[in-house]
């Protein structure tokens, strides 16, 4: 079967850096959406990651590992505004996005 | 408008009725997407569209129909609502459904059925 699986919830500080993992099973494989959703909001585009390595967008930065099966988002700098869940997506075979249950961020002051 | 529109924003909706949300979009993409929202799970594909005429089943499909007559428009109909269809439901599209388009969202309809 095709499963996504993320941690259910953190927490971080202010300013502090966070990781939020991913793992995946598909039919085949062709790259990994990251989204954030505000609550009560529409997820919304962060990143998208086909071959291994570390892609850095600001303060946003997304890690494969194919072989590993494996995904992670990074957050530096973190603000308040962070708070959100953050939700992962990997494409199978026939282009649809499996997506996990997301990862609900509690930034603390 | 500039996006994705879905309307109604919420509805409380009695067991049995009918009940019709509409999704429009502005962005001249081809594919369309239905996903139902629920807590502890992630979005699941309910009724997807290729293309101005073609139409797909997702992952649960059972008890939604969808049409689309054009590019913009892609409304998805619940029959004869029950409980369990009470979700959140966001309507997305991308530019095309056979490759890494990224998929945007519309703001969504808190769906309760009663």
């Amino acid at each position: 079967g095709q499963n996504i699986d993320q941690p259910t919830e953190m927490t971080a500080t202010e300013g502090a850096i966070v990781q939020i993992n991913c793992t995946y099973q598909t039919s085949g494989f062709n790259g990994l959406f990251w989204y954030q959703q505000h609550a009560g909001e529409a997820p919304t585009f962060l990143s998208y990651n086909v071959l291994d390595g570390l892609e850095e967008k600001g303060r946003f930065s997304s890690f494969l590992s194919r072989s590993k099966g494996y995904s992670y988002l990074l957050l530096k700098e973190l603000q308040m505004k962070d708070s959100a869940s953050y939700l992962c997506a990997a494409l199978d075979s026939n282009y649809q996005l499996i997506w996990g249950a997301g990862t609900k961020l509690i930034i603390k002051p | 408008i500039a996006g994705i529109t879905q309307a109604p924003t919420s509805q409380i909706l009695a067991a049995g009725r009918r009940m019709t949300l509409r999704c429009t979009q502005d962005m001249r993409h081809n594919a369309m997407y239905w996903y139902r929202q629920d807590l502890g799970l992630g979005l699941r594909l309910i009724h997807y569209s290729n293309t101005a005429g073609t139409t797909g089943k997702g992952e649960v499909p059972d008890g939604y129909s969808v049409s689309r007559a054009n590019t913009d428009d892609f409304p998805l109909t619940l029959a004869s609502a029950v409980p369990s269809q009470t979700s959140v439901y966001f309507c997305a599209s991308s530019d095309s459904a056979t490759n890494t388009d990224t998929q945007y969202f519309g703001p969504g309809t808190r769906l309760t059925v009663l």
